[in-house]
């Protein structure tokens, strides 16, 4: 099975800086790769689908990019609202895979 | 608007069974793939079972085949998961999630709560 690795897992981060999170796959992947944030209590939530696709309503301040093995989450500029944990996920014909989470905090 | 709402979960002793139910509207449920995915403090998010949305395919995560069986009732809009044998590591919360497309369960864009199993004895 795929196993999907992110980096790093704790990231202290101020408003309005540039955020990038890492995520790594053991093998190479298609295109399907989705990006989830949480909040402590909460559902996840799809943030991206399709390695790079902006999930309606969602700001445009998140994009995804990658290739291979390597894909990146990056927020242009962090806003109060988006303190909360990342996820990468994967699936593949017949299994899935999410990444351990990378938490943003505020520094 | 679509609504997720699970159900069934609790207090289990090890070696019990559970079935959890996830109620939807909002949506034509017999289009879409639907997913249980669990989280736990020590392990994060595990995708556990899908199942297409005619029902006739089902997938596992290795960690609970021949344990788990999931499962559909589309003219009741509700979704399923049976759980057997279980084991303190199956402690988790529960959510049920919508494929965003349909087909296959990759993307999920709407999630229920969450329905908390505990199995201890």
């Amino acid at each position: 099975d795929i196993q999907m690795t992110q980096s790093p897992s704790t990231l202290s981060a101020s408003v309005g800086d540039r955020v990038t999170i890492a995520c790594r796959a053991s093998q190479s992947l298609n295109s399907w790769l989705a990006w989830y944030q949480q909040k402590p209590g909460k559902a996840p939530k799809l943030l991206i689908y399709k390695m790079s696709i902006l999930e309606s309503g969602v700001p445009s301040r998140f994009s995804g990019s990658g290739s291979g093995t390597e894909f990146t989450l990056t927020i242009s500029s962090l806003q109060p609202d988006d303190f909360a944990t990342y996820y990468c996920q994967h699936f593949d014909t017949s299994s899935w895979a999410f990444g351990q989470g990378t938490k943003v905090e505020a520094k | 608007e679509v609504q997720l709402v699970e159900s069934g979960g609790g207090l289990v002793q090890p070696g019990g069974s559970l079935r959890l139910s996830c109620a939807a509207s909002g949506f034509t449920f017999s289009s879409y793939a639907m997913t249980w995915v669990r989280q736990t403090p020590g392990k994060g998010l595990e995708c556990v079972s899908g199942i297409t949305g005619s029902g006739d395919r089902t997938y596992y995560a290795d960690s609970v085949k021949g344990r788990f069986t999931i499962s559909r009732d589309n003219s009741k809009n509700t979704l399923y998961l049976h759980i057997n044998s279980l084991r303190a590591e199956d402690t988790a919360i529960y959510f049920c999630a919508k494929d965003r497309e349909g087909i296959v369960p990759d993307y999920f864009d709407y999630w229920g709560q969450g329905t908390l199993v505990t199995v201890s004895s």
